[in-house]
Protein backbone atom coordinates (compact mmCIF):
# COMPACT_ATOMS: atom_id res chain seq x y z
CA UNK A 1 0.00 0.00 0.00
CA UNK A 2 1.06 3.57 -0.62
CA UNK A 3 2.38 5.69 2.22
CA UNK A 4 0.99 9.20 2.15
CA UNK A 5 2.15 12.20 4.14
CA UNK A 6 0.53 15.58 4.46
CA UNK A 7 1.80 18.93 5.62
CA UNK A 8 0.83 20.67 7.78
CA UNK A 9 -0.94 18.24 10.07
CA UNK A 10 -2.98 21.08 11.53
CA UNK A 11 -3.20 24.84 11.36
CA UNK A 12 -5.19 27.72 12.73
CA UNK A 13 -5.71 30.49 10.20
CA UNK A 14 -7.39 33.85 10.13
CA UNK A 15 -10.38 34.65 8.02
CA UNK A 16 -9.47 35.91 4.56
CA UNK A 17 -6.10 34.22 4.34
CA UNK A 18 -5.05 31.18 2.31
CA UNK A 19 -3.42 27.89 3.25
CA UNK A 20 -1.62 25.44 1.01
CA UNK A 21 -1.66 21.79 1.98
CA UNK A 22 0.95 19.42 0.61
CA UNK A 23 0.49 15.74 -0.15
CA UNK A 24 3.47 13.46 -0.79
CA UNK A 25 3.25 9.80 -1.82
CA UNK A 26 6.08 7.30 -1.55
CA UNK A 27 5.42 5.85 -5.01
CA UNK A 28 4.17 7.04 -8.37
CA UNK A 29 0.40 6.95 -8.63
CA UNK A 30 -1.92 7.85 -11.44
CA UNK A 31 -4.91 8.94 -9.43
CA UNK A 32 -4.81 11.44 -6.58
CA UNK A 33 -7.80 13.01 -4.90
CA UNK A 34 -8.64 15.65 -2.32
CA UNK A 35 -11.48 15.17 0.16
CA UNK A 36 -13.00 17.34 2.85
CA UNK A 37 -14.41 16.11 6.13
CA UNK A 38 -16.36 18.78 7.95
CA UNK A 39 -16.72 18.46 11.73
CA UNK A 40 -18.71 15.38 12.62
CA UNK A 41 -19.46 14.66 8.97
CA UNK A 42 -18.53 12.17 6.32
CA UNK A 43 -16.04 12.72 3.54
CA UNK A 44 -16.82 14.68 0.42
CA UNK A 45 -14.71 14.60 -2.71
CA UNK A 46 -13.40 18.03 -3.67
CA UNK A 47 -11.50 17.20 -6.84
CA UNK A 48 -9.33 14.79 -8.76
CA UNK A 49 -5.77 16.06 -9.11
CA UNK A 50 -4.63 15.36 -12.66
CA UNK A 51 -0.93 15.22 -13.41
CA UNK A 52 0.05 17.85 -15.93
CA UNK A 53 -3.42 19.28 -16.39
CA UNK A 54 -6.12 21.13 -14.53
CA UNK A 55 -7.89 19.36 -11.68
CA UNK A 56 -11.41 18.02 -12.12
CA UNK A 57 -13.75 19.54 -9.55
CA UNK A 58 -16.91 18.07 -8.10
CA UNK A 59 -20.16 19.94 -7.95
CA UNK A 60 -20.03 22.70 -5.37
CA UNK A 61 -16.26 23.14 -5.50
CA UNK A 62 -14.50 25.67 -7.75
CA UNK A 63 -10.93 26.25 -8.78
CA UNK A 64 -10.81 29.82 -7.49
CA UNK A 65 -11.56 28.61 -3.99
CA UNK A 66 -9.59 25.35 -4.05
CA UNK A 67 -6.75 25.59 -6.57
CA UNK A 68 -4.88 22.32 -6.95
CA UNK A 69 -1.50 21.54 -8.41
CA UNK A 70 -0.10 18.17 -9.45
CA UNK A 71 3.39 18.69 -10.85
CA UNK A 72 4.36 15.02 -10.86
CA UNK A 73 3.11 11.53 -10.00
CA UNK A 74 4.04 11.69 -6.30
CA UNK A 75 3.04 15.18 -5.18
CA UNK A 76 0.03 17.46 -5.07
CA UNK A 77 -1.06 20.61 -3.28
CA UNK A 78 -4.48 21.94 -2.34
CA UNK A 79 -4.91 25.61 -1.48
CA UNK A 80 -7.87 26.80 0.52
CA UNK A 81 -8.29 30.43 -0.52
CA UNK A 82 -9.92 33.40 1.16
CA UNK A 83 -10.86 31.25 4.11
CA UNK A 84 -13.95 31.62 6.24
CA UNK A 85 -14.94 29.72 9.39
CA UNK A 86 -17.05 27.42 7.20
CA UNK A 87 -13.81 26.08 5.71
CA UNK A 88 -12.83 24.60 9.06
CA UNK A 89 -12.48 20.93 8.23
CA UNK A 90 -10.10 18.07 7.86
CA UNK A 91 -8.65 17.93 4.36
CA UNK A 92 -7.46 14.55 3.18
CA UNK A 93 -5.38 13.50 0.25
CA UNK A 94 -5.93 10.05 -1.20
CA UNK A 95 -4.43 7.91 -3.93
CA UNK A 96 -5.68 4.95 -5.89
CA UNK A 97 -3.18 2.24 -6.58
CA UNK A 98 -3.01 -0.24 -9.45
CA UNK A 99 -5.21 -2.69 -7.53
CA UNK A 100 -7.94 -0.04 -7.33
CA UNK A 101 -7.49 0.33 -3.60
CA UNK A 102 -7.72 3.87 -2.33
CA UNK A 103 -5.54 5.01 0.56
CA UNK A 104 -5.75 8.18 2.59
CA UNK A 105 -3.25 10.48 4.13
CA UNK A 106 -3.45 11.42 7.81
CA UNK A 107 -5.30 14.62 7.01
CA UNK A 108 -4.80 18.32 7.70
CA UNK A 109 -7.00 19.73 10.42
CA UNK A 110 -7.80 23.34 9.56
CA UNK A 111 -9.43 25.80 11.94
CA UNK A 112 -10.40 29.22 10.63
CA UNK A 113 -10.97 31.98 13.16
CA UNK B 1 -24.86 8.90 -9.50
CA UNK B 2 -23.95 6.49 -6.77
CA UNK B 3 -24.98 6.82 -3.13
CA UNK B 4 -24.40 5.03 0.16
CA UNK B 5 -26.65 4.71 3.19
CA UNK B 6 -25.47 3.67 6.61
CA UNK B 7 -28.68 3.44 8.61
CA UNK B 8 -27.09 3.24 12.02
CA UNK B 9 -25.49 6.43 13.28
CA UNK B 10 -24.33 4.94 16.57
CA UNK B 11 -24.02 1.36 17.79
CA UNK B 12 -22.96 0.09 21.19
CA UNK B 13 -21.82 -3.48 21.72
CA UNK B 14 -20.19 -5.32 24.59
CA UNK B 15 -16.65 -6.53 24.22
CA UNK B 16 -16.68 -10.09 22.93
CA UNK B 17 -20.07 -9.71 21.28
CA UNK B 18 -20.60 -10.00 17.55
CA UNK B 19 -20.98 -6.95 15.34
CA UNK B 20 -22.76 -6.14 12.12
CA UNK B 21 -22.67 -2.69 10.55
CA UNK B 22 -25.10 -2.08 7.73
CA UNK B 23 -24.38 -0.49 4.39
CA UNK B 24 -26.71 -0.08 1.43
CA UNK B 25 -25.56 1.33 -1.86
CA UNK B 26 -27.12 2.62 -5.02
CA UNK B 27 -25.29 2.19 -8.29
CA UNK B 28 -26.40 1.02 -11.70
CA UNK B 29 -23.55 -1.31 -12.49
CA UNK B 30 -21.28 -3.57 -10.47
CA UNK B 31 -19.92 -1.38 -7.69
CA UNK B 32 -16.54 -1.15 -6.10
CA UNK B 33 -17.25 -1.30 -2.35
CA UNK B 34 -15.04 -0.41 0.57
CA UNK B 35 -15.10 -0.26 4.33
CA UNK B 36 -12.84 2.18 6.17
CA UNK B 37 -12.25 2.76 9.86
CA UNK B 38 -11.33 6.09 11.41
CA UNK B 39 -10.12 6.17 14.98
CA UNK B 40 -10.32 9.47 16.88
CA UNK B 41 -7.80 11.92 15.49
CA UNK B 42 -6.60 9.44 12.92
CA UNK B 43 -6.82 9.10 9.16
CA UNK B 44 -8.87 6.50 7.35
CA UNK B 45 -7.66 2.91 7.25
CA UNK B 46 -8.89 0.51 4.59
CA UNK B 47 -10.48 -2.56 6.20
CA UNK B 48 -11.55 -4.45 3.10
CA UNK B 49 -12.88 -4.11 -0.40
CA UNK B 50 -15.10 -5.88 -2.92
CA UNK B 51 -14.63 -5.64 -6.64
CA UNK B 52 -15.80 -8.99 -7.99
CA UNK B 53 -15.69 -12.72 -7.35
CA UNK B 54 -16.39 -14.27 -3.97
CA UNK B 55 -19.09 -12.22 -2.30
CA UNK B 56 -17.68 -12.82 1.18
CA UNK B 57 -14.49 -10.85 1.61
CA UNK B 58 -12.03 -10.95 4.44
CA UNK B 59 -10.24 -7.90 5.71
CA UNK B 60 -7.82 -6.82 8.35
CA UNK B 61 -8.39 -6.94 12.10
CA UNK B 62 -10.75 -9.92 11.82
CA UNK B 63 -13.43 -8.08 9.83
CA UNK B 64 -15.39 -9.53 6.94
CA UNK B 65 -18.12 -8.22 4.67
CA UNK B 66 -20.67 -9.83 2.41
CA UNK B 67 -21.82 -8.37 -0.88
CA UNK B 68 -25.47 -9.07 -1.62
CA UNK B 69 -26.45 -7.75 -5.01
CA UNK B 70 -30.15 -8.55 -4.56
CA UNK B 71 -30.26 -6.40 -1.44
CA UNK B 72 -27.74 -3.76 -2.61
CA UNK B 73 -25.94 -4.31 0.64
CA UNK B 74 -22.37 -4.69 1.84
CA UNK B 75 -22.58 -5.28 5.58
CA UNK B 76 -19.49 -5.43 7.76
CA UNK B 77 -19.20 -8.12 10.41
CA UNK B 78 -16.89 -9.22 13.16
CA UNK B 79 -17.55 -12.28 15.34
CA UNK B 80 -16.01 -10.90 18.52
CA UNK B 81 -15.45 -7.21 19.10
CA UNK B 82 -12.46 -5.85 21.01
CA UNK B 83 -12.41 -2.59 22.93
CA UNK B 84 -9.87 -1.25 20.42
CA UNK B 85 -12.48 -1.55 17.66
CA UNK B 86 -14.27 1.52 18.99
CA UNK B 87 -14.11 4.00 16.11
CA UNK B 88 -16.06 5.49 13.21
CA UNK B 89 -16.75 3.15 10.31
CA UNK B 90 -17.41 4.36 6.80
CA UNK B 91 -18.78 2.44 3.85
CA UNK B 92 -17.91 3.78 0.41
CA UNK B 93 -18.82 3.01 -3.18
CA UNK B 94 -16.75 3.74 -6.23
CA UNK B 95 -17.97 3.91 -9.77
CA UNK B 96 -16.18 2.57 -12.80
CA UNK B 97 -12.55 2.06 -11.90
CA UNK B 98 -13.12 2.86 -8.22
CA UNK B 99 -11.80 6.35 -8.72
CA UNK B 100 -14.25 8.72 -7.14
CA UNK B 101 -15.58 7.37 -3.87
CA UNK B 102 -18.91 8.29 -2.35
CA UNK B 103 -18.99 7.79 1.39
CA UNK B 104 -21.81 6.99 3.74
CA UNK B 105 -22.39 9.15 6.78
CA UNK B 106 -20.59 6.70 9.03
CA UNK B 107 -21.45 4.55 12.04
CA UNK B 108 -19.86 5.29 15.36
CA UNK B 109 -19.08 2.11 17.28
CA UNK B 110 -18.84 2.18 21.03
CA UNK B 111 -17.57 -0.90 22.88
CA UNK B 112 -18.46 -1.44 26.50
CA UNK B 113 -16.31 -3.56 28.78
Amino acid sequence: SAVISQKPSRDICQRGTSLTIQCQVDSQVTMMFWYRQQPGQSLTLIATANQGSEATYESGFVIDKFPISRPNLTFSTLTVSNMSPEDSSIYLCSVRDRDYEQYFGPGTRLTVT
Amino acid sequence: AQSVTQPDIHITVSEGASLELRCNYSYGATPYLFWYVQSPGQGLQLLLKYFSGDTLVQGIKGFEAEFKRSQSSFNLRKPSVHWSDAAEYFCAVGAGTASKLTFGTGTRLQVTL
